[in-house]
């Protein structure tokens, strides 16, 4: 049971959007940055988001996170199939003292 | 170009030890909190430990207290994770990745990642 909740899967077809919801609690997700990663089949994870909305170099705008209050999203827009993959967002736990991750999303482009 | 390479994965029986390690190049090293993340088969990730750029700070999952200890030598450019007491739970492909910010005021994020090494526990 992971601190974070995702849904397990999501699915939309190309050229759509799709939203991966996150929610926490006061405890991680309302008092600290967020961050999305994307992993895809075979890989090591990739941070897609920092900073609940911020994108690090070289990934595309059809990626956007934001957050409010004890939840987070991250939105793709004009799906592709090479954005088929898990996605994981994950935040510092003040309570626990740990970073903790959601339990991912898997993202089907039918 | 940022570079981390895991190493010191195997197959090992439970209740043994087993040290990783993760290279890392491409930036100054000494600079940067450290962490390892495992991944059990066909499950999602989990965060196991931090170490802060001087090695003074480390924290670990409830999951890996008292058996895990997280290391660096910031002359070798290197990070470690000494693993005992395995347990058959523990297999899983572990990653060590870059933070950047500070973890416990307000957020840090994983910047980088290795390709992972396998840890695979068994009899």
């Amino acid at each position: 049971q992971s601190v974070l909740t995702q849904p397990p899967s999501v699915s939309a077809a190309p050229g759509q959007k799709v939203t991966i919801s996150c929610s926490g609690s006061s405890s991680n997700i309302g008092n600290n940055y967020v961050s999305w990663y994307q992993q895809l089949p075979g890989t090591a994870p990739k941070v897609l988001s920092y900073e609940n909305n911020k994108r690090p170099s070289g990934i595309p705008d059809r990626f956007s996170g934001s957050k409010s209050g004890t939840s987070a999203t991250l939105d793709i827009t004009g799906l592709q199939t090479g954005d088929e993959a898990d996605y994981y967002c994950g935040t510092w736990d003040n309570t626990l003292s740990a970073w903790v991750f959601g339990g991912g999303t898997k993202l089907t482009v039918l | 170009e940022v570079q981390l390479l895991e190493s010191g994965g195997d197959l090992v029986q439970p209740g043994l030890s087993l040290r990783l390690s993760c290279a890392a190049s491409g930036f100054t090293f000494r600079n940067y909190g450290m962490n390892w993340v495992r991944q059990a088969p066909g499950k999602g990730l989990e965060w196991v430990s931090v170490i802060s750029s001087g090695g003074g700070t480390t924290l670990y999952a409830d999951s890996v207290k008292g058996r895990f200890t997280i290391s660096r030598d910031n002359s070798k450019n290197a990070l470690y994770l000494q693993m005992s007491s395995l347990r058959p739970e523990d297999s899983a492909v572990y990653y060590c990745a870059r933070h950047e910010g500070v973890c416990s005021g307000g957020g840090c994020f994983f910047s980088y990642w290795g390709q992972g090494t396998l840890v695979t526990v068994s009899s």
